[in-house]
């Protein structure tokens, strides 16, 4: 099983549309969790962290289950400058803490 | 955010000469600094986790004597690529993390790299 598990997509959605994002980690001693945008050809950018009690950002909430290891972000009324990859990043101990990442999701948001 | 700088953002180098990359943390001081690459399509993969002052921790697989990890001081890392060969074309991104905190990491903007 790989340490952090994304459904890589595509979603194709049109604008305006909400759309939601699952990843799931293998290391339950995970503490911080983060959710990362990259576009093309680029290097991937800090979207938000997510914190235990779930939180907001504009269009944008996080949320996080324990005990269900898992990790979401929810899109809003989606634009096209929304469509990127989304990487779900996960500290995992392994001596200090390694921010692991997975595959990522592609987001395609249409007119 | 914190800004990291990645230089030189493209080079294209010959089989078997060298490539040095550089990282630099702008405004923090970065005890923890990372090396990815990432292939066309797919993840980020990390290479090494690079302390300040000491030796780097390679992943497994990551020939340490073909990536070179220096990170002489808390605001720069060097991934130095040596003998280049056409199968280490890639993307290769540094991130950089204050202290060993279980916090954000930013990245640098990635360097692509073609070897022919």
């Amino acid at each position: 099983r790989k340490e952090v598990e994304q459904d890589p997509g595509p979603f194709n959605v049109p604008e305006g549309a909400t759309v939601a994002f699952n990843c799931t980690y293998s290391n339950s001693a995970s503490q911080s969790f983060f959710w990362y945008r990259q576009d093309c050809r680029k290097e991937p950018k800090l979207l938000m962290s997510v914190y235990s009690s779930g939180n907001e950002d504009g269009r944008f909430t996080a949320q996080l289950n324990r005990a269900s290891q898992y990790i979401s972000l929810l899109i809003r009324d989606s634009k096209l400058s929304d469509s990127a990859t989304y990487l779900c990043v996960v500290n995992m101990m392994r001596g200090s803490y390694i921010p692991t990442f997975g595959r990522g999701t592609s987001l395609i948001v249409h007119p | 955010g914190a800004v990291v700088s990645q230089h030189p953002s493209r080079v294209i180098c010959k089989s078997g000469t060298s490539v040095k990359i550089e990282c630099r943390s702008l405004d923090f001081q970065a005890t923890t600094m990372f090396w990815y690459r990432q292939f066309p399509k797919q993840s980020l993969m990390l290479m090494a986790t690079s302390n300040e002052g000491s030796k780097a921790t390679y992943e497994q697989g990551v020939e340490k004597d073909k990536f070179l990890i220096n990170h002489a001081s808390l605001t720069l890392s060097t991934l130095t690529v040596t003998s280049a060969h056409p199968e280490d074309s890639s993307f290769y991104i540094c991130s950089a993390r204050m202290g060993h905190l279980n916090t954000e990491a930013f990245f640098g903007q990635g360097t692509r790299l073609t070897v022919v």
